[in-house]
C-alpha cells in the first residue's frame, strides 16, 4: 500500500486566500485524523472521523476551519480566509478504527506558509 | 480531557549509550500509550505501544515500560546509533472505543557520533 497521501506537499497563499488540503487514507481504513503542528503548540488533533462522520472537531481552532469526508478514500481540510498564524504542518493519520486496533498511520504532512 | 507532559525537550547522547524519555498522564481511564519517532520533513511514525494490561514491552533496542499507579511511561533506546537522531513522541489514548490520541510535546533526541 501506498499509506496515507497528502497533497499538496508543500503550500504558500497569501492572507485572505482560500486554502485546501486533501489527504487520501489507507485503503480500508475506517478513521481518519487532521492533526496540525506547530513549534508553540506541538501536534495537535483538528478532527477525526470514522466511518466518513465526523466524530470530534473540539479541536477545529475557529469557523475558519472546516473538513469533509465525502467518501472512504478522500478527506480535505479547508482554511477560509487563511490567516498567517495558521502556518503549520498539516498532517492526516488513518487507522483500521477497529476495537483494539489503534495504530495511527500519518501522511508527509502538508507545509502550508501563509503570507 | 487528557494531559500529557514529556520530559525532556532536548537530549543528546553519545553513540552506544541508552537514552530516555519520559511521559505523565493525567486520566486515569487512558489503556493505550503508542510512542512515534518523527524524521525531519517526515510524519510521525509509530515506533513501539502498550496497553495498560501490560507493564513493560520490548522490541530489539526500544522498550517502554508502564507503571500506571504513578501515571507515567518511559521508551528507553539502548545501543543508540546516528540513524536514532529525530524527535520522539509520546501519545495516550483515553478510553477503550475513543480513538483520540493526545501527543506530549516531543523530545529532539540527537545522537553524538
Amino acid at each position: 500500500d501506498a499509506g496515507v497521501i497528502q497533497s499538496p506537499r508543500h503550500e504558500v497563499t497569501e492572507m485572505g486566500q482560500e486554502v485546501t488540503l486533501r489527504c487520501k487514507p489507507i485503503s480500508g481504513h475506517n478513521s481518519l485524523f487532521w492533526y496540525r503542528q506547530t513549534m508553540m503548540r506541538g501536534l495537535e488533533l483538528l478532527i477525526y472521523f470514522n466511518n466518513n462522520v465526523p466524530i470530534d472537531d473540539s479541536g477545529m481552532p475557529e469557523d475558519r476551519f472546516s473538513a469533509k469526508m465525502p467518501n472512504a478514500s478522500f478527506s480535505t481540510l479547508k482554511i477560509q480566509p487563511s490567516e498567517p498564524r495558521d502556518s503549520a504542518v498539516y498532517f492526516c493519520a488513518s487507522t483500521l478504527g477497529a476495537v483494539g486496533e489503534n495504530i495511527q498511520y500519518f501522511g508527509a504532512g502538508t507545509r502550508l506558509s501563509v503570507l | 480531557g487528557e494531559n500529557v507532559e514529556q520530559h525532556p525537550s532536548t537530549l543528546s547522547v553519545q553513540e552506544g549509550d541508552s537514552a530516555v524519555i519520559k511521559c505523565t498522564y493525567s486520566d486515569s481511564a487512558s489503556n493505550y500509550f503508542p510512542w512515534y519517532k518523527q524524521e525531519l520533513g517526515k510524519g510521525p511514525q509509530l515506533i513501539i505501544d502498550i496497553r495498560s494490561n501490560v507493564g513493560e514491552k520490548k522490541n530489539q533496542r526500544i522498550a517502554v515500560t508502564l507503571n500506571k499507579t504513578a501515571k507515567h511511561f518511559s521508551l528507553h533506546i539502548t545501543e543508540t546509533q546516528p540513524e536514532d537522531s529525530a524527535v520522539y513522541f509520546c501519545a495516550a489514548r483515553a478510553s477503550q472505543g475513543n480513538e483520540k490520541l493526545t501527543f506530549g510535546t516531543g523530545t529532539r533526541l540527537t545522537i553524538i557520533p
